[in-house]
Order: C-alpha cells, then structure tokens, then sequence
C-alpha cells in the first residue's frame, strides 16, 4: 500500500521558518518525482514546489520561490519542505503527492500527482 | 500562467442521476494535460483523470472525462452516494501548474 504522511506542521509567526516533512512507504520512492501543494483554509489547490527523482532539479510556485526550498533525502525515504520568511498567507493544510514519473521512465516526468498524503496544517499568525 | 475556470460552482443532484462538470483553460492546454481529482471534506485529494481521458488504476468506470484544447469535462455517469465531492480540474501542459476553483457535487 502507498502511503505518504506529513509532518512538521503547526503555528508559527510571521517571518519565522518551519519544516515540513513527508515520510513514504510502499513504493520506491527514490525512483519518482515528488510534489507539495498547499490549500489554504476554505479554498482551492495550489502547486507549490517539485523535485525529481534525484534531487538534482527543482521547480517553485512564484509565490514561494526564494523563500522555500525543497529537498528529499532518499536514504531516509523522506521529502521535505523548508519554508522561510513565512507569511500570513502561506496558511494552509500542505500535502506531500507523488509524481508518476521519474527513473523508471527514464527521467520522464508528468507533473500530476497520483498519490497523495493528508495533508499538515501551517497557521502563519502573530 | 494558465487560469482554469470550473463550472458550475456547485452541483445539486440525487443519486443515480449524471453529473456534468466543466473545465475552462484561458489557453490551450499542451497535449490535452489535463488531471481531474476529487476531495472530500477532510480528505486527501485524490486522482481520478490523467491526460483528459484516462481513468487512474482503481476508478470506476462511471467517471469519464473528455475535452480538448480549452474545454474539458469530467461526467459521472449515475451518482453513487460516495461520488458527493469537490472536484478539481488540473493542468500539467505548462509552467505553473494550475488547479481550477473546483466544482462541490452536493445531494439535492
């Protein structure tokens, strides 16, 4: 059974940094790409960040680009999520999801999610 | 960036009747890359569509989505009680990714 499950959530203050992690289970996951995407309270999904298979290449959200980074540790099985500089409206349930692609189609990526965790809730608030 | 539309916002059906649900791009989408999800309330989103018309491993085959270029559509033909959601529409064909508003299919 694929599982992903998030950690690391909770409420913290403008300006202040958090992580974010996501823990895999039940698939190889240092062969796929991976995604976060984020959906503030009562509104709709937002792609946040990618990561491929390897780490080597990265892809933001504007909103977030410079501020957080994503990186994933294949020996742990865990992708993570560093959010700096953090603002009232990074607010969100943020869920970890899985990308189709990756080594097993040789670094083809599809940048839709097919697995996906439940979510850790970020409260930015002073 | 792509904006995707979804419409209606909110559906009011009984079960057994059909579902028609629509996605709006602003531009074309590359290759007919569009994902449909469906999430209910405190739930993980979960993936029912792939490439406009491709039913993922496990999804009944009452959910069919169709559409190209700038108009897709996600049908769910005779609503079963567990088809009562939001559903998301998703674009992949270019950068950002973008999701649409969402559609609530809601019991009448």
């Amino acid at each position: 059974q694929v599982h992903l499950v998030e950690s690391g959530g909770g409420v913290v203050q403008p300006g202040r940094s958090l992580r974010l992690s996501c823990a895999a289970s039940g698939f190889t996951f240092s062969s796929y790409g991976m995604h976060w995407v984020r959906q503030a309270p009562g509104k709709g999904l937002e792609w946040v960040a990618f990561i491929s298979y390897d780490g080597s290449n990265t892809y933001y959200a504007d909103s977030v680009k410079g501020r957080f980074t994503i990186s994933r540790d294949n020996s742990k099985i865990t992708l993570y999520l560093h959010m700096n500089s953090l603002r009232v409206e990074d607010t969100a349930v943020y869920y970890c999801a899985k990308d189709p692609g990756g080594k097993t189609t040789l670094s083809t990526y599809y940048y839709y999610m097919d697995v996906w965790g439940r979510g850790t809730t970020v409260t930015v608030s002073s | 960036e792509i904006v995707l539309t979804q419409s209606p916002g909110t559906l009011s059906l009984s079960p057994g009747e059909r579902a028609t649900l629509s996605c709006r791009a602003s531009q074309s989408v590359s290759s007919n890359y569009l994902a449909w999800y469906q999430q209910k309330p405190g739930q993980a989103p979960r993936l029912l569509i792939y490439g406009a018309s491709s039913r993922a491993t496990g999804i009944p085959d009452r959910f069919s989505g169709s559409g190209s270029g700038t108009d897709f559509t996600l049908t769910i033909f005779r609503l079963e009680p567990e088809d009562f959601a939001v559903y998301y529409c998703q674009q992949y064909g270019s950068s950002p990714l973008t999701f649409g508003g969402g559609t609530k299919v809601e019991i009448k």
